[in-house]
């Protein structure tokens, strides 16, 4: 089955730095790659997502690449702000294809990030 | 609009007693999914029911475990005879369909405790 490793486990940066999360993962088939991020008590929220045919995805602060020959995919947060202090989780899956576990999201272990002011 | 709900958001039981988790998915997500999540862990798959498909059981650690779903709506996950080691955090997910891979929305979670 799949497996996907995560690194940093905790992160520390001062506000404005830049802050870059790695997963690597194992099934090839994998095709579908979110990413999110729980807050202390609460369930994970999905902050962004990239599907195997597309490199790169960008939402204002946030992006993720993925490199499929390489079989990793990354975090990037700019400019980061006090309020992104939280744990964040990659995970991968893949859609259906006759198969089961369809949607199955296998997930990294997580990383604490913490922006200080 | 209304995300994924939980309840209870938090259960303590003894050991022994079976214990009934509830999730209500959004209106019109085929697809539902249970995680467990234990302290500074990662999230573990358990189950997941796709419309009125057999459900991939895959996941469930063990016999104790099983789950049901009544059409499209609501969800139980069920563990008999809990023990310390079932101590968790439960999440539910729901998504508009499985197959293509749609996101998954989270709910808040049960935070189980077994004594």
């Amino acid at each position: 089955g799949e497996n996907v490793e995560q690194h940093p486990s905790t992160l520390s940066v001062q506000e404005g730095d830049s802050a870059v999360i790695k997963c690597t993962y194992s099934d090839s088939a994998s095709n579908y790659f979110p990413w999110y991020k729980q807050e202390l008590g609460k369930g994970p929220q999905l902050i962004i997502d990239i599907r195997s045919n597309v490199g790169e995805k960008k939402d204002q602060r946030i992006a993720v690449t993925l490199n499929k020959t390489a079989k990793h995919f990354s975090l990037h947060i700019t400019e980061t702000q006090p309020e992104d202090s939280a744990v964040y989780f990659c995970a991968a899956s893949r859609s259906g294809d006759g198969g089961t576990s369809y949607g199955k999201l296998t997930f990294g272990q997580g990383t604490i990030l913490t922006v200080h002011p | 609009g209304a995300g994924v709900s939980q309840s209870p958001s938090n259960k303590v039981t003894e050991k022994g007693k079976d214990v009934e988790l509830r999730c209500d998915p959004i209106s019109g997500h085929t697809a539902l999914y249970w995680y467990r999540q234990r302290l500074g862990q990662g999230l573990e798959f358990l189950i997941y029911f796709q419309g009125n498909s057999a459900p991939d059981k895959s996941g469930l650690p063990s016999d104790r475990f099983s789950a049901e779903r009544t059409g499209e709506s609501v969800s139980t996950l069920t563990i008999q005879r809990t023990q310390q080691e079932d101590s968790a955090v439960y999440l539910c997910a729901s998504s508009l369909n499985a197959l293509s891979n749609q996101p998954q929305h989270f709910g808040d979670g049960t935070r189980l405790s077994i004594l």
